[in-house]
């Protein structure tokens, strides 16, 4: 069975501070895909990366960066130089691409990330 | 980018009632569409997955009875919240999978009170 762990329940930072959100993953497949959303108050998903399971290339999207790592099961995500805006709870998701179909998403249990002015 | 819009997006029905979420891929053909829900500060779960012209696959623990889906076509998913209840209240958030890659396109949620 497939699990997301997301352990960090809330963080707290002051705008400008550089924060990391973990995600540690579990899967039998050798195929599967990881993402990343945010959620803000409004509840509406807001997608910010999709990575499948052969590309270990970390990557950077403007202050956000995501990384990668197999051989510890995790797909961390860091925002530099944090904003207020980026106030929400972020999810991380696993997918298993179960004979290259769609499948449904195992979502971690999110974290509330509070960036405080 | 792909569009994927819910209606309505909140919801207040009396319990014992019946209520009726629709999901839209606006401007691409969905084989496949999930349902999801997600209680006041807790995580989204999958309840089922709805792929046109068949039956929905519910996940465990899910009451099929209870939670209707129809995917009569490839733009459009119904969920049925049958005899509400207070417990039902909840957000339920449909995605659709665009087929030609492997992207899901989430919809805004739909807000469900039962009094």
């Amino acid at each position: 069975a497939q699990k997301v762990t997301q352990a960090q329940t809330e963080i707290s930072v002051v705008e400008k501070e550089d924060v990391t959100l973990d995600c540690v993953y579990e899967t039998r497949d050798t195929t599967y895909y990881l993402f990343w959303y945010k959620q803000p108050p409004s509840g509406e998903l807001v997608f910010l990366i999709r990575r499948n399971s052969f590309d270990e290339q970390n990557e950077i999207s403007g202050r956000y960066s995501w990384n990668f790592q197999k051989s510890t099961s995790s797909f961390n995500f860091t925002i530099t130089a944090s904003q207020v805006v980026d106030s929400a709870v972020y999810f991380c998701a696993l997918s298993e691409a179960l004979g290259g179909g769609a499948d449904g998403l195992t979502f971690g249990k999110g974290t509330h990330l509070i960036i405080q002015p | 980018g792909a569009v994927v819009s819910q209606h309505p997006s909140w919801v207040i029905c009396k319990s014992g009632t019946s209520v009726k979420i629709e999901c839209r891929s606006l401007d691409f053909q969905a084989t496949t569409m999930f349902w999801y829900r997600q209680f006041p500060k807790q995580s989204l779960m999958l309840m089922a997955t709805s792929n046109e012209g068949s039956k929905a696959t519910y996940e465990q623990g899910v009451e099929k009875d209870k939670f209707l889906i129809n995917h009569a076509s490839l733009t459009l998913s119904t969920l049925t919240v049958t005899s509400a209840h207070p417990e039902d209240s909840s957000f339920y958030i449909c995605s659709a999978h665009l087929a030609i890659s492997y992207e899901q396109y989430f919809g805004p949620g739909t807000r469900l009170t039962v009094t």
